[in-house]
């Protein structure tokens, strides 16, 4: 079936300018996350929901970073006041639940670059 | 949480056994260990997890040693394919209010012909 998909799959904005990116999660899923990655970097966890519930939003590096999720489904990250600082590669994944063992599953990501 | 250690860099002829360790000495007897995959430019694939017994699919084993305190993914025929950076990971306590993985740097095999 069809896997967790995001958009879009780059992204160049120039600094001070508000953007935001879209996950779509695996049918079903109901918990999701999101992670950065910079250039050469390990993950980095941002921001984790159960539902529509952001129960650990302990990742988000500064009050620019917001993230909501509507309808159990799709999710929204958004940057406002973008820094150059902020140019990853950021990455959604989904699991069937929140809890217990479930492998959480990897979308493509999308890769922004903040002139 | 717990560490993990890794290896940077590792290389395996193709056809080969590729073994993968991780040391994890601050494990937590709740704790499991997972491991993941990052092929270049793409998102991380799940590969395999175990809590204490060696575990086996149709990517790869893992074997856990008794304490606890080490693992090691295997590969048991390692193609061009399997050239990536594996994370060896220790879940964080799998509640309602928190689930996340948290990435070291991982081990980048690099098979060759």
């Amino acid at each position: 079936g069809a896997g967790v998909s995001q958009s879009p799959s780059n992204k160049v904005t120039e600094k001070g300018k508000d953007v935001e990116l879209r996950c779509d999660p695996i049918s079903g899923h109901t918990a999701l996350y999101w992670y950065r990655q910079s250039l050469g970097q390990g993950l980095e966890f941002l921001i984790y929901f159960q539902g529509n519930s952001a129960p650990d939003k302990s990742g988000l590096p500064s009050d620019r970073f917001s993230a909501e999720r509507t309808g159990g489904s799709v999710s929204t990250l958004t940057i406002q006041r973008t820094q150059q600082e902020d140019s990853a590669v950021y990455l959604c994944a989904s699991s069937l639940v929140g809890t217990g063992t479930y492998e959480q599953y990897f979308g493509p990501g999308t890769r922004l670059t903040v002139t | 949480d717990a560490k993990t250690t890794q290896p940077t860099s590792m290389d395996c002829a193709e056809g080969r056994a590729a073994n993968l360790p991780c040391n994890h000495s601050t494990i937590s007897g709740n704790e499991y260990v997972y491991w993941y995959r990052q092929i270049h430019s793409q998102g991380p694939q799940y590969i395999i997890h175990g809590l204490k017994n060696n575990e086996t699919n149709e990517m790869a084993s893992l074997i856990i040693t008794e304490d606890r305190k080490s693992s090691t993914l295997i590969l048991p025929h390692a193609t061009l394919r399997d050239t990536a950076v594996y994370y060896c990971i220790v879940r964080v306590a799998m509640t309602y209010n928190t689930d996340k993985l948290i990435f070291g740097t991982g081990t980048r095999l690099q098979v060759f012909p």
